[in-house]
C-alpha cells in the first residue's frame, strides 16, 4: 500500500518569508511518480509538478523549488520569498506505476502567508 | 486545467434525494478517475472507469453510490438518498490510457446536503 505523509497540517508565514513543506511517502514501488498540487480557497486543483523515480534532480520553477531524495522518501517543495497568493492548501501524491491505478495522497498542508 | 469539465460546481441538495455529477474528459481521454475530498483532508480514490467498464470501484461506498461512463456523453457520479457525510468535493481526472499518470483535474463539484 501506499502512503503519503504531510505532517505539518498549518503553516504561517510572513509575506516573503520562504516556507518549506515536508512530504514523506511510502511505497514498495521501484518505480512510481510523485505530485504536487495546490489548492487555493477557490478549490479547484492546481497541478504544479510531477517527478518519476528515477529522476533524482532537483527542480526549480520560478518561486518554487523541489527537493526529491530517494534515500529520505521525501519530497519537499519550497516557496521562496512568499505571497499572499501563496495562500493555498498544498497536497503531495504519489502514483505507483505498476500498483493500483490511483493516486494517493497526503492530507495537505494549509500556507497562510501574513501580508 | 481546464480540459477536464465538471459540472456542476456547487450542489445543495436535501436529504434523501439524490446527486448527480458530471465529469467530461479531456479530448481524446477514455479514462476517469473520480476522488472525493472530505473537509479537511486529501483526496480519496473512488472509483477508476474506462468508457462502459468499470474497471476498479474499490473505493466507493457499498451503498447508495455509483458511477457510469458511457460510451456518448460525460462520467456520472450518483449518490442517491444523500446524507450529511456526503458533503464533500468531489473531483475528477482523465487520462488518455491506462496509467493515471496525467494527473489533471477537473474544478469539482462542491456537493453540500442540508
Amino acid at each position: 500500500a501506499q502512503k503519503v505523509t504531510q505532517a505539518q497540517t498549518e503553516i504561517s508565514v510572513v509575506e516573503k518569508e520562504d516556507v518549506t513543506l515536508d512530504c514523506v511517502y511510502e511505497t514498495r514501488d521501484t518505480t512510481y511518480y510523485l505530485f504536487w498540487y495546490k489548492q487555493p480557497p477557490s478549490g479547484e486543483l492546481v497541478f504544479l509538478i510531477r517527478r518519476n523515480s528515477f529522476d533524482e534532480q532537483n527542480e526549480i520553477s520560478g518561486r518554487y523549488s523541489w527537493n526529491f531524495q530517494k534515500s529520505t522518501s521525501s519530497f519537499n517543495f519550497t516557496i521562496t520569498a512568499s505571497q499572499v497568493v501563496d495562500s493555498a492548501v498544498y497536497f503531495c501524491a504519489l502514483f505507483p506505476f505498476y500498483g493500483n491505478n490511483r493516486l494517493a495522497f497526503g492530507k495537505g498542508n494549509q500556507v497562510v502567508v501574513i501580508p | 486545467n481546464a480540459g477536464v469539465m465538471q459540472n456542476p460546481r456547487h450542489l445543495v441538495r436535501r436529504r434523501g434525494q439524490e446527486a448527480r455529477l458530471r465529469c467530461s474528459p479531456m479530448k481524446g481521454h477514455s479514462h476517469v478517475y473520480w476522488y472525493r475530498q472530505l473537509p479537511e483532508e486529501g483526496l480519496k480514490f473512488m472509483v477508476y472507469l474506462q468508457k462502459e467498464n468499470i474497471i476498479d470501484e474499490s473505493g466507493m461506498p457499498k451503498e447508495r453510490f455509483s458511477a457510469e461512463f458511457p460510451k456518448e456523453g460525460p462520467s456520472i457520479l450518483r449518490i442517491q438518498q444523500v446524507v450529511r457525510g456526503d458533503s464533500a468535493a468531489y473531483f475528477c481526472a482523465s487520462s488518455p490510457g491506462g496509467r493515471h499518470t496525467e494527473a489533471f483535474f477537473g474544478q469539482g463539484t462542491r456537493l453540500t446536503v442540508v
